[in-house]
């Protein structure tokens, strides 16, 4: 069975602040996907990143950057300089051979 | 990237009426689609997945019967709340697949009263 946790619930930094979103997993498949996604209070869900669980390299892409250890099962994401607009809800899933699977979400709130 | 549309994206509904909601993959065809549903702050949740042409798989403790879903063009896939009630009150997001990526709808509001 997959499963992914997000053990955080909420989180709640003041601007500036650099922050970190843990997501642990879990699958027997060797091949999979791992993704983050942002729910701005719109709701619609935006796609943040995609990593295969071969590429175990991490990524910056501006002020967002991803830390993916196979050996912990983990993929956590980190905002540096937080910014109001990055308040949202944040997902982690996971895709295995078969469906897509979300964890629980992470609600930040960045604080001016 | 890929767009999906939803329709509507809002609706009100009184209790005990059917709501059909449209999910349309614009620039490319999707053999496969997925309906999640998402609780005020909790995760999405995977209804059905729709498959063109062939009957939707439901997961486990999702009534076919109450939530129908037709898949009946590439392009398009639709999910039907027969007889709702306010605990159908829900956002319900829609994706398409793509080789192996899922793109996301904007999602429906539904309120039933």
């Amino acid at each position: 069975a997959q499963k992914v946790t997000q053990a955080q619930t909420e989180i709640s930094v003041v601007e500036k602040e650099d922050v970190t979103l843990d997501c642990v997993y879990e699958t027997r498949d060797t091949t999979y996907y791992l993704f983050w996604y942002k729910q701005p209070p719109s709701g619609e869900l935006v796609f943040l990143i995609r990593r295969n669980s071969f590429d175990e390299q991490n990524e910056i892409s501006g002020r967002y950057s991803w830390n993916f250890q196979k050996s912990t099962s983990s993929f956590n994401f980190t905002i540096t300089a937080s910014q109001v607009v990055d308040s949202a809800v944040y997902f982690c899933a996971l895709q295995g051979a078969q469906k897509l699977v979300f964890g629980q979400g992470t609600r930040l709130t960045i604080n001016p | 990237g890929a767009v999906v549309s939803q329709h509507p994206s809002r609706v009100i509904c009184k209790s005990g009426t059917s709501v059909k909601i449209e999910c349309r993959s614009l620039d490319f065809q999707a053999t496969t689609m997925f309906w999640y549903r998402q609780f005020p702050k909790q995760s999405l949740m995977l209804m059905a997945t729709s498959n063109e042409g062939s009957k939707a798989t439901y997961e486990q403790g999702v009534e076919k019967d109450k939530f129908l879903i037709n898949h009946a063009s590439l392009t398009l896939s639709t999910l039907t709340v027969t007889s709702a009630h306010p605990e159908d009150s829900s956002f319900y997001i829609c994706s398409a697949r793509r080789t192996y990526e899922q793109y996301f709808g904007p999602g429906t509001r539904l309120t039933v009263t």
